[in-house]
């Protein structure tokens, strides 16, 4: 595998169900980024972790948890979530240096439906 | 705050022509990233500029960046059906470990 890749890449589930995105970058970065993209918005950062801390959280709904167990692994697990969840959930990586962000690379997405 | 704004943020453009996209930032940065997102489909990278004057070309689309206007262009000749997507720029949001993306440029060319 190369780049970033996404796990599963359609999800459909209930309100009341919990389910968990994965995200993997081979690409030795040191830090990884959740983003929501809903249509007809803008790119909504989600999550930053840089060096496997969470750096950003941007006032997530608590119903959005995400993990990340190493450098190169994040996962965003989801419950109890709402039908305007519904959207491409993209993950990306990147290096940073000094506390600056150096091109991203982007996983193919999660289309989540949420019923 | 860093405030990444793009426009047009809807462009309909005929094949042959040509049209500037722009992308203004309200905070300094020394470097600003170009993306374009087919329907359906994730972002890919399209241009790395990273220095004031920075002139980058690939076939029909050319990205300038101009660091004391805070201001890149993404130039495109001869427009071709093939281009049709959504172009987003992106500026490191320093010491925030992150990026800020503009909202995007949906660019439609038709025949």
């Amino acid at each position: 595998e190369t780049g970033v890749t996404q796990t599963p890449r359609h999800l459909v589930m209930g309100m009341t169900n919990k389910k968990s995105l994965k995200c993997e970058q081979h690409l030795g970065h040191n830090a990884m980024y959740w983003y929501k993209q809903s249509a007809k918005k803008p790119l909504e950062l989600m999550f930053v972790y840089s060096l496997e801390e969470r750096v950003e959280n941007n006032s997530v709904p608590s119903r959005f948890s995400p993990e990340c167990p190493n450098s190169s692994h994040l996962f965003l697990h989801l419950h109890t979530l709402q039908p305007e969840d519904s959207a491409l959930y993209l993950c990306a990586s990147s290096q940073v240096h000094g506390g600056a962000a150096g091109e991203q690379f982007f996983g193919p997405g999660t289309r989540l439906t949420v019923l | 705050e860093l405030k990444v704004e793009q426009n047009p943020l809807f462009l309909s453009m005929q094949e042959g022509k040509n049209y500037t996209i722009y992308c203004n930032y309200s905070t300094t940065s020394d470097r600003l990233y170009w993306y374009r997102q087919d329907p359906g489909k994730s972002l890919e990278s399209l241009f790395v500029l990273l220095s004031n004057g920075a002139v980058k070309q690939e076939g029909r689309l050319m990205a300038s960046l101009d660091t004391k206007a805070r201001l890149s262009t993404l130039h495109i000749t001869a427009a071709v059906h093939d281009l049709s997507a959504t172009y987003f720029c992106a500026v490191p949001y320093y010491n925030n470990n992150d990026m800020r993306f503009g909202a995007g440029t949906r660019l439609t060319v038709k025949p």
